[in-house]
């Protein structure tokens, strides 16, 4: 159980572009999921928390403008790369939080590798 | 400032080798402590979560304690394939906002 999956996996896009990463719960209800990127060889950084029916909210230096965020189900949230430059080009991270349950506990998906042209 | 400190960076042990890492945590109020593996270029893979004090949590190979400072990740007997990134992290505050602080974690290394 607590099954969260993305996608795409991995994308290439040319810069000034825009890709949208989805992210889903598979086997459980999340009201809140969150948004990270991750460096080579950093640990994560939390870019934003998404809640469903809500506005997401960003972390302090995170510009909303460029990374939308939509979370428009309880299993469902996409992060938008808008215009995407190559200093863009990261591992980006989704995790849920369930509904019901163990809520505090967060779980991953797999990650989605954007690498920008 | 909430912190989240792990050591040690990085741990190489041979095959059957026991040892532990750590993760040091400065927060008010904690609401819980995570424990995720991290295998190169994928998501991190929940182990355990521990909420209070004295609390240990075990999984094949790897048992999870906390203090009121510290947690621990014990690997008992391990094997090449436990080798990942280890990552502790806690809610920001210590509170359940659902933010999370990771550490930088520890790159564990196991020979045959």
């Amino acid at each position: 159980g607590a099954v969260v999956s993305q996608h795409p996996s991995w994308v290439i896009c040319k810069s000034g572009t825009s890709v949208k990463i989805e992210c889903r719960s598979l086997d459980f209800q999340a009201t809140t999921m969150f948004w990270y990127r991750q460096f080579p060889k950093q640990s994560l950084m939390l870019m934003a928390t998404s809640n469903e029916g809500s506005k997401a909210t960003y972390e302090q230096g995170v510009e909303k403008d460029k990374f939308l965020i939509n979370h428009a189900s309880l299993t469902l949230s996409t992060l938008t790369v808008t215009s995407a430059h190559p200093e863009d080009s990261s591992f980006y991270i989704c995790s849920a939080r369930p509904t019901s349950g163990d809520q505090e506990t967060q779980y991953f998906g797999p990650g989605t590798r954007l690498l920008v042209l | 400032e909430d912190q989240v400190t792990q050591s040690p960076e990085a741990l190489r042990l041979q095959e059957g080798e026991s040892s532990s890492l750590n993760c040091s945590y400065t927060v008010s109020g904690l609401r819980g402590l995570f424990w995720y593996r991290q295998d190169p270029g994928k998501g991190p893979e929940f182990l355990f979560t521990l909420y209070s004090a004295g609390e240990e949590k075990e999984k094949e190979r790897l048992k999870a304690t906390l203090t009121k400072k510290e947690s621990f990740l014990h690997i008992t007997a391990p094997k090449p394939e436990d080798s990942a990134t280890y990552l502790c992290a806690v809610p920001y505050g210590g509170t359940s906002y659902g933010k999370l602080t990771f550490g930088q974690g520890t790159i564990l290394t196991v020979h045959p």
